[in-house]
C-alpha cells in the first residue's frame, strides 16, 4: 500500500545528543512537511521541502535540520541546541504535482514522540 | 505569511446536538485550498472536508458541512447529529499556491452523552 512511515514510534534523547526522525513515503509526491505538536496544541511548521535537494524553514526551524536527498526521504535532525524537544513530531506528504493547486492530497505520518531522559 | 486562527480553544455539545467551529485566515492569494482535519486520542490526522476557494458553494460530507466566507476569509466547520465518536481535536489547514501548508491552533471538542 501507498503512505507514510514514520520510525520510530518513540524515542529518547539524552542530554546534548542529536536525534534524527525519520520520514518515509512510496507516494511520489513533491512536497513534505515536518510539524511539531505540543501537548494539547496546534502544528507548527518547522521545515517543508518542495522538491529534491531543496527545503525552506517554517516558523521554528532554530534547532532542526532536515536534509531532501531522495524525494521518497525526508529525515529530520533534533540538534544538541533545540533546548526543549520534548513533543509528537508529524510529517505529511502533498500531492499529485508541486504548485498545481488542484487536486491536492495531504496524508499524514502517524507521528514519533520524542522525549528528553 | 499566512495565519489561520481558532478562536475557540474548547466547545462541548451534547450528543445529537449541532455544533459550529470557527475559522479565520488571512492571505493576500485568490487561489487556495482550506482543510477541516480531526484528531483523536490516537493523534492520526484524519480529514474531514476540504473547500476549494474557486468554488462558491461550500462543501458537504455527511454531517459536517462548511459555511464559506470568502470575502470575510472565514471557513467554520458545522457538525450536525454529533456523535460520541466526534469528540477530538479539529484543525482548520490552509495551502496557498505555493504548497506552504498552515494549521490553526486548535478546537478540542468534547461530545456529551
Amino acid at each position: 500500500d501507498g503512505g507514510i512511515t514514520q520510525s520510530p514510534k518513540y524515542l529518547f534523547r539524552k542530554e546534548g545528543q542529536n536525534v534524527t526522525l525519520s520520514c518515509e513515503q512510496n507516494l511520489n509526491h513533491d512536497a513534505m512537511y515536518w510539524y511539531r505538536q505540543d501537548p494539547g496544541q496546534g502544528l507548527r511548521l518547522i521545515y517543508y521541502s518542495q522538491i529534491v535537494n531543496d527545503f525552506q524553514k517554517g516558523d521554528i526551524a532554530e534547532g532542526y535540520s532536515v536534509s531532501r536527498e531522495k524525494k521518497e526521504s525526508f529525515p529530520l535532525t533534533v540538534t544538541s541546541a533545540q533546548k526543549n524537544p520534548t513533543a509528537f513530531y508529524l510529517c505529511a506528504t502533498l500531492g499529485p504535482g508541486v504548485r498545481e493547486p488542484t487536486n491536492e492530497k495531504l496524508f499524514f505520518g502517524s507521528g514519533t514522540q520524542l522525549s528528553v531522559l | 505569511a499566512q495565519t489561520v486562527t481558532q478562536s475557540q480553544p474548547e466547545m462541548s455539545v451534547q450528543e445529537a446536538e449541532t455544533v459550529t467551529l470557527s475559522c479565520t485566515y488571512d492571505t493576500s492569494e485568490n487561489n487556495y485550498y482550506l482543510f477541516w482535519y480531526k484528531q483523536p486520542p490516537s493523534r492520526q490526522m484524519i480529514l474531514v472536508i476540504r473547500q476549494e476557494a474557486y468554488k462558491q458553494q461550500n462543501a458537504t460530507e455527511n454531517r459536517f458541512s462548511v459555511n464559506f466566507q470568502k470575502a470575510a476569509k472565514s471557513f467554520s466547520l458545522k457538525i450536525s447529529d454529533s456523535q460520541l465518536g466526534d469528540t477530538a481535536m479539529y484543525f482548520c489547514a490552509f495551502i496557498d499556491a505555493g504548497n506552504m501548508l498552515t494549521f490553526g491552533g486548535g478546537t478540542r471538542l468534547m461530545v456529551k452523552p
